[in-house]
């Protein structure tokens, strides 16, 4: 079975380091990005950044370049998502996502998201 | 980046009724590319409706979308208890892939 299999609820600190996985099985892990995607409390879907495992190429959203590190471990079908300080306002349940996409010398097509994490929720308060 | 917005925000039917949603692109999205998801309470995203118009695996048939360019539709022919949910619409044909604002389906 194709899934993505994201860690445990997390409550911390202000000012504390978090880092959530996610781990794929099923499918051969480096054919595929990583996405995460947050959602704040009541509101709706937000595109955090993305990696790519073949190569570890990563992009951000504006809104979250320097707040957050999008990185994968190749050897274990895992990507993660981490904080070096974490805000109250980063409390949300994070989702990853894969999806693909096809390259020629010229153009690329993509794929949208096909699986999806269960989610992961992280709490931040004092 | 390209902007969704989806309309309307909160739509409240009852079982048995059809469902239209819309998602509107401030340019125009690249191959069709545009999916459908739903979102139940609790629960992770789950893809409907890519390419428009192509639903995914085990959708059921109720579940349709049409539309191109910048303007694109979900609709549920007859709807079923479970299908009241939130429905975003994703373009993934450019980058980065953007979401709409979700439409709360409720039931009236």
């Amino acid at each position: 079975e194709v899934q993505l299999v994201q860690s445990g609820p997390e409550v911390k600190k202000p000012g504390e380091s978090l880092r959530i996985s996610c781990k794929g099985s099923g499918y051969s892990f480096t054919n595929y990005w990583i996405s995460w995607v947050r959602q704040m409390p009541g509101k709706g879907l937000e595109r955090m950044g993305r990696i790519e495992p073949s190569d570890s190429y990563t992009h951000y959203s504006p809104s979250f370049q320097g707040h957050v590190t999008i990185s994968v471990d190749r050897s274990i079908s895992t990507a993660y998502l981490q904080w070096s300080s974490l805000k109250a306002s980063d409390t949300a349940m994070y989702y990853c996502a894969r999806w693909r996409a096809y390259c020629t010398s010229t153009t690329c097509h993509y794929d949208p998201f096909d699986i999806w994490g269960q989610g992961t929720t992280v709490t931040v308060s004092s | 980046e390209i902007v969704l917005t989806q309309s309307p925000g909160t739509l409240s039917l009852s079982p048995g009724e059809r469902a239209t949603l819309s998602c509107r692109a401030s340019e125009s999205v690249g191959s069709n590319s545009l999916a459908w998801y739903q979102q139940k309470p609790g629960q992770a995203p789950r893809l409907l409706i890519f390419g428009a118009s192509s639903r995914a695996t085990g959708i059921p048939d109720r579940f349709s979308g049409s539309g191109s360019g910048t303007d694109f539709i979900l609709t549920i022919s007859r709807l079923e208890p479970e299908d009241f949910a939130v429905y975003y619409c994703q373009q993934y044909g450019s980058l980065p892939e953007t979401f709409g604002q979700g439409t709360n389906l409720e039931i009236k």
